[in-house]
């Protein structure tokens, strides 16, 4: 089975933070993805990244940046952590059409 | 752009009834539609996909769903549920530009809340 891993089920980090979201995949996936998730607005594509170093904006990629220097890893980064930016975030890796998902992180920004 | 809308956001029923959960989609273009459900705490876990072929298509438990091309619509149906399969349910499909990269646009989510 797939496996899609992010490092931290629950965060809570302070405006003005760095915060640092890690997900990684054990399938060899090229394409990894980062979602935000908020009730009613369903997932938003903050970024994509189709091969190493490779990153493509999301539709709401404004306030986040990302990393993916192995093929495995993909990171998203809060330059500096805003109270907007308390959400649900969704890690996932791809092949062909399916996308498999982690197990989310649940941001809180106080 | 491509959008994709469920018209419920929550949809009550009791256990053992029948259930449908609505989604259309905006793009004319050939697109690859899916459902997806999140149980509480938990990432999108695939229900089902259509890629090509039969319009109905089976998923896992016993959930099933309908491409309708001239109504762009790819309902949810489920002939009897359980108190387990209440959960948050996404309709999404593949952006058409996006290759076969598996980048995807969703639904705002529909709530299934079954009743004892």
């Amino acid at each position: 089975d797939v496996k899609v891993t992010q490092s931290s089920r629950y965060l809570v980090k302070r405006t003005g933070e760095k915060v640092f979201l890690e997900c990684v995949q054990d399938m060899d996936h090229e394409n990894m993805f980062w979602y935000r998730q908020d009730p009613g607005l369903g997932l938003r594509l903050i970024y994509f990244s189709y091969d190493v170093k490779m990153k493509e904006k999301g539709d709401i990629p404004e306030g986040y940046s990302v990393s993916r220097e192995k093929k495995e890893r993909f990171s998203l980064i809060l330059e500096s952590a805003s109270t907007n930016q308390t959400s649900m975030y969704l890690c996932a890796s791809s092949f062909l059409y399916e996308a498999f998902f982690g197990q989310g992180t649940r941001l809180t920004v106080v | 752009a491509q959008s994709v809308t469920q018209l419920d956001s929550q949809v009550p029923v009791f256990e053992e009834a029948p259930v449908e959960l609505r989604c259309n989609y905006s793009s004319s273009v050939s697109v690859y539609l899916f459902w997806y459900v999140q149980y509480p705490n938990q990432g999108l876990q695939l229900l089902l996909k259509y890629l090509s072929g039969s319009t109905l298509v089976k998923g896992i438990n016993g959930f099933e769903a309908e491409f309708n091309k001239s109504q762009t619509s790819f309902h949810l149906r489920k002939p009897s549920v359980h108190i387990s399969d209440t959960a948050e349910y996404f309709c999404a499909v593949s952006d058409p530009g996006s290759g076969n990269t598996g980048k995807l646009i969703f639904g705002q989510g529909t709530t299934l809340q079954v009743k004892p």
